[in-house]
């Protein structure tokens, strides 16, 4: 079973557009951590988020983690060429675990 | 798509002493990622490791530490040597698919050094 939910598995939009991937676990997180992989590199970190309600945001990409802190976003936008590649999720769960998500392939056509 | 089996999953390992984690592919794939998250940090790659050659370490990582096999195109392992606490860290395998538009990840390793 699949501790944190990722979605959606890929992604194409149009340049321009506004799109979201969602990272959901059925236990409440320590703290939630996006990556994002350009093609044929690796993992870089985009940001961390720690509170319930908490808002960051790193040059047109903004994520939020929800109230209850199960639940965090990742909006896009007005999407570019630049923002293509693989985003993905990792939490810091209660009982000193740590999942990832299975990642979010993103393709933005121009 | 593919699928990354690693183990072991979670680990308490003596002082000293080296822990080998394996990450086999259900397909092949060319580019493997080997990563460590310390607490309270973000991942950071280790090295990227390439089938029939020498894995690529980045700064910060040597092979005496962090030595790496690649045997094929579906397996790698990652040895880490010598721990100390400061080891402890989460250790995640990725590679990239055929087109590099994928991407795939392990489960992850949770290792304590005590």
């Amino acid at each position: 079973s699949q501790e944190l939910e990722q979605s959606p598995q890929s992604l194409i939009v149009q340049e321009g557009k506004n799109l979201t991937i969602n990272c959901t676990s059925s236990k409440t997180l320590y703290g939630l951590y996006w990556y994002k992989q350009k093609y044929g590199e690796g993992l870089i970190f985009l940001m961390m988020l720690q509170k319930g309600g908490e808002e960051k945001s790193h040059e047109k990409i903004t994520a939020k983690l929800d109230e209850k802190k199960q639940q965090s976003s990742l909006h896009i936008t007005a999407s570019q060429p630049s923002h293509a590649g693989i985003y993905l999720c990792g939490a810091d769960i209660p009982g000193n675990q740590f999942y990832f998500g299975t990642g979010t392939s993103l393709t933005v056509i121009p | 798509s593919a699928v990354i089996s690693q183990k072991p999953s979670r680990d308490i390992c003596q002082r000293g002493t080296s822990l080998t984690i394996q990450c086999q592919v259900d397909s092949q794939v060319t580019m493997m990622f080997w990563y460590r998250q310390q607490p309270g940090q973000s991942l950071t790659l280790i090295a990227t490791a390439n089938q029939g050659s020498e894995a690529t370490y980045e700064s910060g990582f040597v092979i005496d530490k962090f030595p790496i096999s690649r045997p094929n195109l579906t397996f790698s392992t990652l040895t880490v040597s010598n721990m100390s606490p400061e080891d402890s860290s989460i250790y995640l395998c990725s590679v990239s698919g055929r087109m590099n538009t994928e991407a795939f990840f392990g489960q992850g390793t949770r290792l304590t050094v005590v």
